[in-house]
């Protein structure tokens, strides 16, 4: 069966700042893993995603994922972090099948401080 | 494409009161999905439909829910009756399957019991 991991529940960072959420997960195979990010009051919106080739993947609003699949991990990061960067983050895994579904992790919330 | 769409957007009905959720998913996706989220349990999967057939149910709390995909363009979740620990804001996500997992939500239903 197929898992995902969020160890943090709530992240606090200054604005500027550095950001880094951790994500494992647990999958049979070589899994597809997403980024999706919810504001208050919003549905979740995909940040980015990797399904394979380069391990270091790029998304929307300056985030990245790297893929370690040593670690069985898919951290996302952001050099500098915004104020509008204040949400909920959601860490997804799915298979290479045409199942269609993902497993989706319990979810980070990131507080950003002025 | 408009994404998907989702109605009502707020629902505030009295206990023992049919509800009916409704979404139009993406046109074109194969996958549709319901989902529940709640502060105490977090995002939930409740059922997904592949070309229109429920495959996997086994998040639906209980009989009074229940969720038909009539055709690709169109799907409902039902409670009936509804109790307020119904209380949460229901997303749909459709994804286009044949190996994308990619989940596109919607913007979700806020339903109050009351």
């Amino acid at each position: 069966a197929q898992s995902v991991t969020q160890p943090d529940i709530h992240i606090t960072v200054s604005e500027g700042a550095s950001l880094e959420l951790r994500c494992n997960y647990s999958y049979g195979a070589t899994p597809y893993l997403f980024w999706y990010v919810q504001s208050p009051g919003q549905g979740l919106q995909l940040l980015l995603k990797y399904f394979s080739g380069d391990t270091l993947v790029q998304g929307i609003k300056g985030f990245e994922a790297e893929f370690k699949r040593s670690q069985s991990s898919f951290n996302l990061r952001k050099p500098s972090v915004h104020w509008s960067d204040a949400a909920e983050y959601f860490c997804a895994v799915g298979g290479r099948t045409n199942a269609g579904q993902s497993t989706f992790g319990d979810g980070t919330t990131l507080t950003v401080k002025p | 494409d408009a994404g998907v769409i989702q109605s009502p957007r707020h629902e505030v009905t009295e206990m023992g009161q049919e509800v009916t959720l409704r979404c139009k998913p993406i046109s074109g996706h194969d996958y549709l999905f319901w989902y529940r989220q709640t502060m105490m349990r977090g995002l939930e999967l409740l059922i997904y439909f592949n070309n229109n057939v429920p495959i996997d149910d086994s998040g639906m709390p209980e009989d009074r829910f229940s969720a038909k995909m009539p055709n690709a363009s169109f799907s409902t979740l039902k409670i009936q009756p509804s109790e307020p620990r119904d209380s949460a804001v229901y997303f749909c996500a459709s994804s286009r399957g044949g190996g994308d997992n990619t989940q596109y939500f919607g913007p979700g239903t806020r339903l109050t019991v009351l």
